[in-house]
């Protein structure tokens, strides 16, 4: 297992066209997290699924952005008629279900997608 | 909802020196502290972490103290190397599910 992994790792739009990202976690890790980070700024929550279920969505996701966990496996995050504000690092974590100990309970992130909306 | 606030926002230290970053939190019903360590184009990668049953966890030149009364907690590394030039982010739970991340600090070590 390479840890997780996400493409494409830089995209460049035009205002106003959708994209899509994807990002594959760990095999054996059944959360899995989705952040944003603009520069100088931590990463910001954004939405996370255990499986395939989407449980929480933060109000940062509006209805132009979707994400979909098909099977439980890999996710993907889609924005719809992008706009400037949205260029941002976007981020995928993965974490093993459980707050027992502290190995499960850490995310591992990827390597992110860089967004320029131009 | 929880806030981390951490400071400084950047740090210069030299070399051999020691790096200190404190973060503090607001409320929350899961304890655990994690810091990430953060290089350019690279995404957040977990350094160290706590859980509040001790007030300090040590790993190698890195050290978490934690002061649950006060809700705050701090990164110290010892003897810095220009290695240890990056970002870092101290984290806290907001529920059973999810971190929220301070702001970072940009830490740079002179050789």
């Amino acid at each position: 297992d390479t840890g997780v992994s996400q493409n494409p790792r830089h995209k460049i739009t035009k205002r106003g066209q959708n994209v899509t990202f994807r990002c594959d976690p760990i095999s054996e890790h059944n959360r899995l997290y989705w952040y944003r980070q603009t520069l100088g700024q931590g990463p910001e929550f954004l939405t996370y699924f255990q499986n395939e279920a989407q449980l929480e969505k933060s109000r940062l996701l509006s209805d132009r952005f979707s994400a979909e966990r098909p099977k439980g496996s890999f996710s993907t995050l889609e924005i719809q008629r992008t706009e400037q504000g949205d260029s941002a690092m976007y981020l995928c974590a993965s974490s093993l279900l459980g707050v027992g100990s502290l190995r499960n309970y850490g995310y591992t992130f990827g390597s992110g997608t860089r967004l320029t909306v131009v | 909802q929880q806030q981390v606030k951490q400071s400084p926002q950047s740090l210069i230290v030299q070399k051999g020196g020691i790096s200190i970053i404190n973060c503090a939190y607001e409320n929350t019903a899961f304890d655990y502290f994690p810091w990430y360590q953060q290089f350019p184009g690279k995404g957040p990668a977990l350094l160290i972490a706590i859980r509040p049953d001790v007030s300090e966890k040590k790993e190698g030149r890195f050290t978490i103290s934690f002061n649950k009364s006060a809700k705050q907690f701090s990164l110290h590394i010892m003897d810095s190397q220009p290695g240890d030039s990056a970002t870092y982010f101290c984290a806290a739970p907001q529920g059973a599910q999810k971190l929220v991340f301070g702001q970072g600090t940009r830490l740079t070590i002179n050789p």
